[in-house]
């Protein structure tokens, strides 16, 4: 089965843990990225990788760290740093200059 | 910098009459224009895109969008709304100049379809 696996789909943080989303693509793609949404907000990039080992920032990436030391994986980190961080996190991956396709989604509450 | 503009927080349309959900975009290059569309607690799904060529692209569910370059607009419409149409919608733009490179969506359009 091809695509884009995102765990766990439900997690629960208590304040001033870290956490890491999880993100594994097996359809060989370059690109990978992680958006957050929030009700009223659409998606807002938080990071974004075109290679392995190297990735850029979004527009809000204050309280989060990525990695890409293998080209199916962008694990996202929340850290305690990011003061707001309950909304649903969505990863996709793109082909160079294609569309992308996105995981399932990890909603992430903060308790 | 790359942006896109959904003006419509919410769309109504009656079942079986045509519907068209509005985007704008700007970017410094070539823009590479994408529609997808999400269902409740779900990631998105692909729906059409633009890369280059007929202005009027055609994609899934019966859906098309019209590229238009001098008004940097995107539309998204069907000819014949469905009730199972109604989701939440994004347009998304990517710099076409760009290997890769971010990839920007709206802040989405809740399309409603009433019976």
């Amino acid at each position: 089965d091809g695509g884009i696996t995102q765990s766990p789909k439900y997690l629960f943080r208590k304040e001033g843990q870290n956490v890491t989303l999880s993100c594994e693509q097996n359809l060989n793609h370059d690109a990978m990225y992680w958006y957050r949404q929030d009700p009223g907000q659409g998606l807002r990039l938080i990071y974004y990788s075109q290679i392995v080992n190297d990735f850029q920032k979004g527009d809000i990436a204050e309280g989060y760290s990525v990695s890409r030391e293998k080209k199916e994986s962008f694990p996202l980190t929340v850290t305690s740093a990011q003061k707001n961080p309950t909304a649903f996190y969505l990863c996709a991956s793109s082909p160079t200059r294609s569309e992308a396709f996105f995981g399932q989604g990890t909603r992430l509450t903060v308790v | 910098a790359q942006s896109v503009a959904q003006p419509e927080d919410q769309v109504n349309v009656a079942e079986g009459n045509p519907l068209t959900v509005k985007c704008t975009y700007s970017v410094s290059g070539n823009p590479y224009l994408f529609w997808y569309v999400q269902y409740p607690n779900r990631g998105l799904q692909f729906l059409l895109k633009y890369i280059t060529g007929d202005n009027l692209v055609k994609g899934s569910y019966g859906f098309e969008a019209e590229f238009n370059k001098s008004q940097t607009s995107f539309h998204l419409k069907k000819p014949s709304a469905l009730v199972s149409d109604s989701a939440l919608y994004f347009c998304a733009v990517r710099e076409g100049n760009n290997q890769g490179g971010k990839l920007i969506f709206g802040q989405g359009t809740e399309l409603s379809v009433k019976p």
